[in-house]
């Protein structure tokens, strides 16, 4: 069975500092990749989306970058945090190629805090 | 383009009474639609999906909604709420012809159920 696995599950970081967040999948061959953030009471915000190996679609301009250095698995990155960057970051996938009625399938998330 | 809409950012029960939680979508297309759960602190989990054929669809946990698209919409029912049911469920749609060939569903901003003892 597949499996995604997000860490860490907390993390609280200085403005200005650095940031990594990984995500990987288990048991699945070149799925599709997303990041997402969650705002108190805002839903959730697509952040990057990636359908392949070095393939990444930013959706909304910011401050953080994303990549895929292997197949099943997504990184999250910043050079220096703001404030505004905390959150709840989930990375999810879904099978390749569609078909599109197919669920997304969420990590148990990273609560980030910026001090 | 895309969208959804959850009337109510927040429901509040009691226990043992109807949840029925409202989503309407936009698309040019027949739609998949989607609902989620999220639990405080975890990712969301899929309790049900709308893809062709029954409009009435079972999810877990005894969840149900109905797709009606004379009305756009997807609500979610349960006969009789649990304690263990106060959550974020979130309701999604896909189509392909919004996504331009990617799968990027489009998320409501979610609905936080609270039940009451």
């Amino acid at each position: 069975s597949q499996t995604i696995h997000q860490w860490p599950a907390t993390l609280v970081q200085p403005v200005g500092s650095p940031l990594s967040l990984e995500c990987t999948v288990e048991g699945t061959s070149n799925p599709n990749l997303y990041w997402y953030r969650q705002a108190a009471g805002r839903g959730l915000q697509l952040l990057f989306y990636s359908v392949g190996i070095g393939q990444i679609s930013s959706e909304v301009p910011q401050n953080l970058s994303a990549s895929r250095p292997q197949d099943r698995q997504f990184i999250l990155s910043s050079k220096k945090l703001l404030l505004s960057d905390s959150g709840f970051y989930l990375c999810a996938w879904s099978v390749p190629k569609g078909p599109f009625n197919q669920p997304q399938h969420f990590g148990d998330g990273t609560r980030l805090s910026i001090l | 383009a895309q969208s959804v809409t959850q009337l109510g950012s927040h429901v509040s029960v009691s226990e043992g009474a109807l949840v029925l939680l409202r989503c309407n979508y936009s698309s040019s297309v027949p739609p998949y639609l989607f609902w989620y759960v999220q639990y405080p602190n975890q990712g969301l989990q899929l309790l049900l999906k709308y893809t062709t054929g029954a409009t009435l669809v079972k999810g877990i946990n005894g969840f149900e909604a109905e797709f009606k698209k004379s009305e756009t919409s997807f609500h979610l029912t349960k006969p009789s709420a649990h304690m263990s049911d106060a959550a974020e469920y979130f309701c999604a749609v896909s189509d392909l012809e919004a996504s331009g060939g990617s799968y990027i569903p489009t998320f409501g901003r979610g609905t936080s159920l609270i039940v009451h003892p």
